[in-house]
C-alpha cells in the first residue's frame, strides 16, 4: 500500500544547530515528493519539490532535501535553525498513475531552543 | 488573484446537523483534494476528484460526502454519521504535480 512515514514526532533544536527531518515512503516507482511547512492554525506552505533530476534540491527560507531513491527517503535539511523555523512540517507524496493520490506524513513539530 | 478558497475560516454546528465546507479555486485546475487534519495525525485524504464529475474516497471517507458538478468547486458535506467532526479541514487543487492549499476550516461541533 502507499504510505508516507515520518518516524520523528516531536524534534527540539537549539537555535543555530543544524536539523534533519526524515520522511520514508512506500511505493514502486519513482513518486513526486513534497515537503510542507504549517505554522499554528495557519494552511501550508511549500517549502520545496522533487519531480526529477538532481536529488538534491534547494527550497526557501535556506531548505534543501536529498531524494535516496534505494532508501525511499526524502529527508529535510537545513544547517543552521532559525527560532522562526518552529512550525510543524509535512512531507507529501504524489503517487501519480490512475487517480493520483497525495499522501500526506503524519508530521515532525519542531522546537527550537534559544 | 487567483488561489484557493475555503470559507469560512471557523464553523460551529450542533451535534447531529450535517453541515458543507466551501471550497472554491480560480486557478483552473483539474484536480482537488479535501484533507482533514488532526493533532499528531497530520492531513488525512477525505475524497479527491481528478475531473469535473468524478470523485473518489480516500482513505477517511466514511461520514462525509461531495460533489464536483463544476470545475472551480468542490464543496464537502459533514454529515452526522461522521462520529468526530470536530477538526481543521484543508482543500487543495493539482495542475501537474504541484499542490495549492486553502487556508483551511476550523469545523466545531457542540
Amino acid at each position: 500500500a502507499q504510505s508516507v512515514t515520518q518516524p520523528d514526532i516531536h524534534i527540539t533544536v537549539s537555535e543555530g544547530a543544524s536539523l534533519e527531518l526524515r520522511c520514508n515512503y512506500s511505493y514502486g516507482a519513482t513518486p513526486y515528493l513534497f515537503w510542507y511547512v504549517q505554522s499554528p492554525g495557519q494552511g501550508l506552505q511549500l517549502l520545496l519539490k522533487y519531480f526529477s533530476g538532481d536529488t538534491l534540491v534547494q527550497g526557501i527560507k535556506g531548505f534543501e532535501a536529498e531524494f535516496k531513491r534505494s532508501q525511499s527517503s526524502f529527508n529535510l535539511r537545513k544547517p543552521s535553525v532559525h527560532w522562526s523555523d518552529a512550525a510543524e512540517y509535512f512531507c507529501a507524496v504524489l503517487f501519480s498513475g490512475g487517480y493520483n493520490k497525495l499522501i500526506f506524513g503524519a508530521g515532525t513539530r519542531l522546537a527550537v531552543h534559544p | 488573484d487567483g488561489g484557493i478558497t475555503q470559507s469560512p475560516k471557523y464553523l460551529f454546528r450542533k451535534e447531529g446537523q450535517n453541515v458543507t465546507l466551501s471550497c472554491e479555486q480560480n486557478l483552473n485546475h483539474d484536480a482537488m483534494y479535501w484533507y482533514r487534519q488532526d493533532p499528531g495525525q497530520g492531513l488525512r485524504l477525505i475524497y479527491y476528484s481528478q475531473i469535473v464529475n468524478d470523485f473518489q474516497k480516500g482513505d477517511i471517507a466514511e461520514g462525509y460526502s461531495v460533489s464536483r458538478e463544476k470545475k472551480e468547486s468542490f464543496p464537502l458535506t459533514v454529515t452526522s454519521a461522521q462520529k468526530n467532526p470536530t477538526a481543521f479541514y484543508l482543500c487543495a487543487s493539482r495542475r501537474g504535480p504541484e499542490a495549492f492549499f486553502g487556508q483551511g476550516t476550523r469545523l466545531t461541533v457542540v
